[in-house]
Parts: structure tokens; C-alpha cells; sequence
């Protein structure tokens, strides 16, 4: 079937840098992927929609500035975290549906993201 | 208001136990539902979607009343293997394929 991958699977790193996270559909091509970020004990919530060939859409509440969303291709959309703070320590995941159907929406493996 | 709420738990039952998971929605433009199943610090995995006449997947029934805006999940001689965390899924009419998931609700099964 088909696979979402993210990378990397985990990344650690100092307050104030930025960090990338790559999303690729490996068998399908996907017009639109889903950011979602996972706080412990919390429910995932969406971050923003990537658009391949437009500019992202953000949910409310998420700073477009800080979180970085280039849809580059049909197979991969990046999400660049800006300056990052301990605050932003989370699982980012992403997810792929098949434009068809949302029952057919593929999940990466997530990227946990620990800010010292 | 939360938008998907389920009870977290943790529900700790015994092998061959069978163990109900509710949830409520608060969008009345809801058009599909899901269950999915999330392991410790994985990927949430789709389970099965709900339909409103109900559907079985094995030892999984799932409910849907959408007068209501319910929705359950029943599971049957429960495994060691099910013990994880459940999550109710909605996707609103308006959102695309975006899904808005609950908090989940934790399964503990022993031995």
C-alpha cells in the first residue's frame, strides 16, 4: 500500500536554530498533505494544509513566520520550524490522502522534535 | 467547546473482555468518521471508519449516531495485542480531507 515517510524520525537541537522536516509520498502523488503537531497527553491537532503550487493554509493560532510549509513537488512538502524554542518540543506528523478519499489518508511516521 | 471529545481512560480490562470506547462531536456538518489506533509514540493508524448503520470489523463494532453526534467503538475478547490508545476521528465538511481528532482513550489489556 501506499507509504508516507518523514524525515527525520527524531532531531534534537538548540533553542534558537531551525529545523527542517522532510514528508514524502513514496508511491502516490499528493496535491495536499496535513501537518499535525502532538503535545503529550493531547489530541493531534492540525497545523497547517500544504498545497503543492499555492501557499499553505494555516490554522488558527499557528504562526505562518515560524512554521515554514513549501509543498515543492507532487511527492514531498517540507516543514521548516523557525528559531525554534523549547515550546515547540512536539511530534510533527504528517499525513497524505488520496485525493479520491478521506478514508485513504496515510500518516508518516512522525518526527519527534525536542528543543533544549 | 472541544470539538471531539472521548473519555481517556485508561480503561484496564482483562484478556477476552469486551470494552466500549464513546465519543461526541459538536459539529453537526460532520461528514466522515473514523477510528484510529495509536500506539506509543507512533503514528496514528487508521482502525475502521464509522457508517451510520453501523459496521463490524471482526471483534471491532463500530456505532454512529449522528442525531446524537456519538459514536462508539466496541471491541470483543479483548487481546493483549489491543492495548493502546483510541482515537476518535471526525472530518468536517468544510475542512477537506483534514481530520480533527479527539484526545484518545487509553486501553490497557492484562494477562
Amino acid at each position: 500500500g501506499a507509504v508516507v515517510s518523514q524525515h527525520p524520525s527524531r532531531v534534537i537541537c538548540k533553542s534558537g536554530t531551525s529545523v527542517k522536516i522532510e514528508c514524502r509520498s513514496l508511491d502516490f502523488q499528493a496535491t495536499t498533505m496535513f501537518w499535525y503537531r502532538q503535545f503529550p497527553k493531547q489530541s493531534l491537532m492540525l497545523m497547517a494544509t500544504s498545497n503543492e503550487g499555492s501557499k499553505a493554509t494555516y490554522e488558527q493560532g499557528v504562526e505562518k513566520d515560524k512554521f515554514l510549509i513549501n509543498h515543492a513537488s507532487l511527492t514531498l512538502s517540507t516543514l521548516t520550524v523557525t528559531s525554534a524554542h523549547p515550546e515547540d518540543s512536539s511530534f510533527y506528523i504528517c499525513s497524505a490522502p488520496l485525493t479520491t478519499s478521506t478514508e485513504t489518508q496515510y500518516f508518516g511516521p512522525g518526527t519527534r522534535l525536542l528543543v533544549l | 467547546r472541544k470539538e471531539v471529545e472521548q473519555d481517556p481512560g485508561p480503561f484496564n480490562v482483562p484478556e477476552g473482555a469486551t470494552v466500549a470506547f464513546n465519543c461526541t462531536y459538536s459539529n453537526s456538518a460532520s461528514q466522515s468518521f473514523f477510528w484510529y489506533r495509536q500506539d506509543c509514540r507512533k503514528e496514528p493508524k487508521l482502525l475502521m471508519s464509522v457508517y451510520s448503520s453501523g459496521n463490524e470489523d471482526g471483534r471491532f463494532t463500530a456505532q454512529l449516531n449522528r442525531a446524537s453526534q456519538y459514536i462508539s467503538l466496541l471491541i470483543r475478547d479483548s487481546k493483549l495485542s489491543d492495548s493502546a490508545t483510541y482515537l476518535c476521528v471526525v472530518n468536517w465538511a468544510y475542512s477537506g480531507y483534514a481530520l480533527n481528532f479527539g484526545k484518545g482513550t487509553s486501553l490497557l489489556v492484562t494477562p
